[in-house]
């Protein structure tokens, strides 16, 4: 079985750019997870998706959106880049959301 | 809301000696436990989980923890630990019932030594 796919793996940008990175789950999970990973906030929560509806959503700034597609695939937007948002954004598939999660190897994004 | 602290931010050990690493809880409803390590630009990898039953989970790797309801501890234990064990650790918890997303301790950073 294949795992979490995460693309692009690395991502330069400029201030003031957008942002689209995609996840691919595992083949018959409906949850997929959003999680930005940074130095010095650990990983902070994003956005949970369930059969394309957001059921959960962190603390983070209308910036960050995200979506899920009737195949469970996911994309997560960022808009206006600011240099903080530089971070390891990590996806993570489940079949629930609640239970064991499958993580991808992340898209490491950088803002210049 | 759900919380998870993990007590230390880094543990050193020398090879083959045994290691702990706390994990403590906060929760209103009844949840479910989790251990993921992370391996250097990778992402993460279950450990072991606490669903129900048997409050002592054994998962890969040597690692087993223990669910202790009482204190709302779960600790990450391991009798006797290699070079390779270095990683970071996250400790996780999510509701059973709602919420729907899981939240991570800030890591624990465990450095075997030779």
């Amino acid at each position: 079985k294949a795992g979490v796919t995460q693309t692009p793996r690395y991502l330069i940008k400029t201030r003031g750019q957008q942002v689209t990175l995609s996840c691919s789950p595992i083949s018959g999970h409906r949850s997929v997870s959003w999680y930005q990973q940074t130095p010095g906030q650990g990983l902070q929560f994003l956005f949970e998706y369930f059969s394309e509806t957001q059921r959960n959503k962190g603390n983070f700034p209308g910036r960050f959106s995200g979506r899920q597609f009737s195949n469970s695939r996911s994309e997560m937007n960022v808009s206006t880049l600011e240099l903080g948002d530089s971070a390891l954004y990590l996806c993570a598939s489940s079949p629930q959301g609640n239970t064991e999660a499958f993580f991808g190897q992340g898209t490491r994004l950088t803002v210049v | 809301a759900q919380s998870v602290t993990q007590l230390d931010s880094q543990v050193p050990v020398f090879e083959e000696a045994p290691v702990e690493l706390r994990c403590n809880y906060s929760s209103s409803v009844s949840v479910y436990l989790f251990w993921y390590v992370q391996y250097p630009n990778q992402g993460l990898q279950l450990l072991l989980k606490y669903l129900s039953g048997s409050t002592l989970v054994k998962g890969i790797n040597g690692f087993e923890a223990e669910f202790n309801k009482s204190q709302t501890s779960f600790h990450l234990r391991k009798p006797s630990v290699h070079i390779s064990d270095t990683a970071e650790y996250f400790c996780a918890v999510s509701e059973r019932t709602g919420g729907f997303k899981t939240i991570f301790g800030a890591g624990t950073r465990l450095f075997v030594k030779a």
